[in-house]
């Protein structure tokens, strides 16, 4: 079936733009994440949401960063007034409700490589 | 605090031989572990992963692992290596207490040479 689908694949953008990127997660789940992998700082978790609960958003690194997710299913992550230090690329992932063995497991999507000049 | 080390930045091995690339953890409690591997230009692919039982756990494209919990080790595997291999190999941990986010080691690049 389908994978995890993300867009734009590369997205170049200036300093001080807003960017929107999306994630489509795999049919039927429903957990939904976004990490990001840059140079310095490896894989890090930014945000998660699991069907209605509130998102833990504890990995966001600052109000610049906010996500959404629609229905359940599309997510969009956006950043505002983007900074040089925000270039990374940006990667989703979704997996089955997170209790119990087969919710356990986490794919990710291709990723949004993300350039700010 | 929960994290995961992987102690080589990159390991070399000639192909058909044996490879191992390391991880250790550290968790308040039982831990979820996971090996993930990234080629060029990819996102993550999830080849194993240790929740409960057997403390060897066996995987896509030949890879295993084993969990060693008084040596908080979970280490990759593979009886034979092949060029194919070569790529980006992500260590991660997750709590049992807890049912978000993945902690990551900083990655190990496979180098398997012909």
């Amino acid at each position: 079936g389908a994978g995890v689908s993300q867009s734009p694949s590369n997205k170049v953008t200036e300093k001080g733009k807003d960017v929107e990127l999306r994630c489509d997660p795999i049919s039927g789940h429903t957990a939904l994440y976004w990490y990001r992998q840059s140079l310095g700082q490896g894989l890090e978790f930014l945000i998660y949401f699991q069907g209605n609960s509130a998102p833990d958003k504890s990995g966001l690194p600052s109000d610049r960063f906010s996500a959404e997710r629609t229905g359940g299913s599309v997510s969009t992550l956006t950043i505002q007034r983007t900074q040089q230090e925000d270039s990374a690329v940006y990667l989703c992932a979704s997996s089955p409700h997170p209790r119990g063995r087969q919710g356990e497991t986490q794919y990710f999507g291709p990723g949004t490589r993300l350039l700010v000049l | 605090a929960q994290s995961v080390a992987q102690p080589e930045d990159q390991v070399n091995v000639a192909e058909g031989n044996p490879l191992t690339v390391k991880c250790t953890y550290s968790v308040s409690g039982n831990p979820y572990l996971f090996w993930y591997v990234q080629y060029p230009n990819r996102g993550l692919q999830f080849l194993l992963k240790y929740i409960t039982g057997d403390n060897l756990v066996k995987g896509s494209y030949g890879f295993e692992a084993e969990f060693n919990k008084s040596q908080t080790s979970f280490h990759l595997k593979k009886p034979s290596a092949l060029v194919s291999d070569s790529a980006l190999y992500f260590c991660a941990v997750r709590d049992r207490g807890g049912y978000n986010k993945l902690i990551f080691g900083a990655g190990t690049r496979l180098a398997v040479h012909p």
